[in-house]
């Protein structure tokens, strides 16, 4: 029962790089987001999928893109990293369905450093 | 804007005492308030919630105080534990949309 499984771990890009991010769940929840999380910042949304073939923008979205894969997979995409993209990122899956909201399963988190 | 207000940003509770987490939020609409524990090098998980149409949720040690009117809610650790220093986030949901809305994080050191 892995849940929500994120990749990479850990990563250290030079400014202007790209890379992907990728989530898969295995609880075959409609909804997934993608959350950073930096000191005294809490968990700040940046994308989020109602469900698969759909994607929105959170609060802080510009920098990066969303893939909703699959039902099981979004990923997380930055086109050129910048320093001020250094965050340890979430994504998270939950069901919402019939107007309520059910809890809300993290992965793991990448932890990313932009140089 | 923050949606969520959460204070104290850090908490230094001895063993045995009580740690109180407080958040205040603005949007009436929400309704369903999660409280979630997050370990170093772990992402944040699920520890209790509660939804407006109650005042008061007890688990075990952990429990929420919920004041409508004033747009407020609390977690509170009873006879708190070493065991129990983590980073704690409220959360605010509207059941309309996908978004959880986090509090910014009360980092709880309880000495042994």
């Amino acid at each position: 029962n892995a849940g929500v499984t994120q990749t990479p771990k850990f990563q250290v890009l030079k400014t202007g790089q790209s890379m992907t991010l990728q989530c898969a769940q295995d609880m075959n929840h409609n909804s997934m987001y993608w959350y950073r999380q930096d000191p005294g910042m809490g968990l700040r949304l940046i994308y989020y999928s109602a469900s698969e073939g759909t994607t929105d923008k959170g609060e802080v979205p510009n920098g990066y893109n969303v893939s909703r894969l699959n039902k099981r997979e979004f990923s997380l995409r930055l086109e050129s990293a910048a320093p001020s993209q250094t965050s340890v990122y979430f994504c998270a899956s939950n069901d919402f369905a019939g107007g309520m909201n059910t809890e809300a399963f993290f992965g793991q988190g990448t932890r990313l450093t932009v140089v | 804007q923050q949606q969520v207000k959460q204070s104290p940003q850090s908490l230094i509770v001895q063993k045995g005492g009580i740690s109180i987490i407080n958040c205040a939020y603005e949007n009436t609409a929400f309704d369903y308030f999660p409280w979630y524990q997050q370990f170093p090098g772990k992402g944040p998980a699920l520890l209790i919630a509660i939804r407006p149409d109650v005042s008061e949720k007890k688990e075990g040690r952990f429990t929420i105080s919920f004041n409508k009117s004033a747009k407020q809610f609390s977690l509170h650790i009873m006879d708190s534990q070493p065991g129990d220093s983590a980073t704690y986030f409220c959360a605010a949901i509207h059941s309309n949309f996908n978004k959880f809305y986090f509090g910014s994080g009360t980092k709880l050191n309880v000495k042994p």
